[in-house]
């Protein structure tokens, strides 16, 4: 299945984080999401062929990457309060059908 | 632009009661329609899919519709468990003109509690 790292992180407000994700095996999409304490999951990016294929409505300071092996990095520069969610990692074999990681639960002080 | 929206929670039932979780949606074109299920701490896992209109998703003994003349996609069960116990989220596939982007928007989640 999708994996990711780590599971729990504690930011200071201004500072930078890289969460990990590896896709599950023969998927070679993998898109990312936040999800707010309540809510439901907000798109924030898909990437395919390590390109990004498609964007929701985050700022540039989210940013991205997808290794050869389709694992893949969310980056997010300048935390700020509300960047506190769950961050998700899912992959797809026929680029709609996503499949979940267990998140990274991310708190930004 | 394209939404869904689901009934709102929690939705108290005891242990073999019939459940029914409302979902309607907003959409362009044809989307597909998902119903996943996130248990406490844990991420998403898909419930099951539909990806035409009149189709029927099932697994697990929860089963699904895609009715396009009401934009619903209800969640039903004949008998719910205990361990059933978890949230639920609608979604629909969002592609762009150029293709599928990947893109699921969700429902705001629907909170099932079921008692013994």
């Amino acid at each position: 299945g999708v994996t990711q790292s780590p599971t729990h992180l504690i930011k200071t407000r201004g500072q930078q984080v890289t969460l990990r994700c590896s896709s599950q095996s023969g998927h070679n999409t993998v898109s990312w999401y936040q999800q707010a304490l309540g809510q439901g999951p907000q798109f924030i990016f898909q990437y395919y062929r390590k390109e990004e294929n498609g964007r929701g409505n985050f700022p540039p300071r989210f940013s991205g990457l997808q290794f050869p092996n389709d694992s893949s990095e969310l980056n997010v520069n300048a935390l700020e309060l509300d960047d506190s969610a769950l961050y998700l990692c899912a992959s797809s074999f026929d680029g709609e059908t996503q499949y979940f990681g267990p998140g990274t639960r991310l708190l930004v002080l | 632009g394209n939404s869904v929206t689901q009934m709102e929670g929690p939705v108290t039932l005891s242990e073999e009661a019939f459940l029914t979780i409302n979902c309607t949606y907003t959409a362009t074109g044809y989307p597909s329609l998902f119903w996943y299920v996130q248990y406490p701490g844990e991420g998403l896992q898909l419930l099951l899919k539909a990806t035409k209109a009149d189709d029927k998703g099932s697994n697990k003994g929860f089963e699904a519709t895609y009715r396009k003349e009401t934009t619903s996609f209800h969640l039903e069960k004949g008998s719910v468990q205990v361990s059933d116990s978890a949230v639920y989220f609608c979604a629909l596939s969002d592609p762009n003109g150029s293709g599928n982007t990947g893109k699921l928007i969700f429902g705001q989640g629907t909170t099932l509690q079921v008692k013994p």
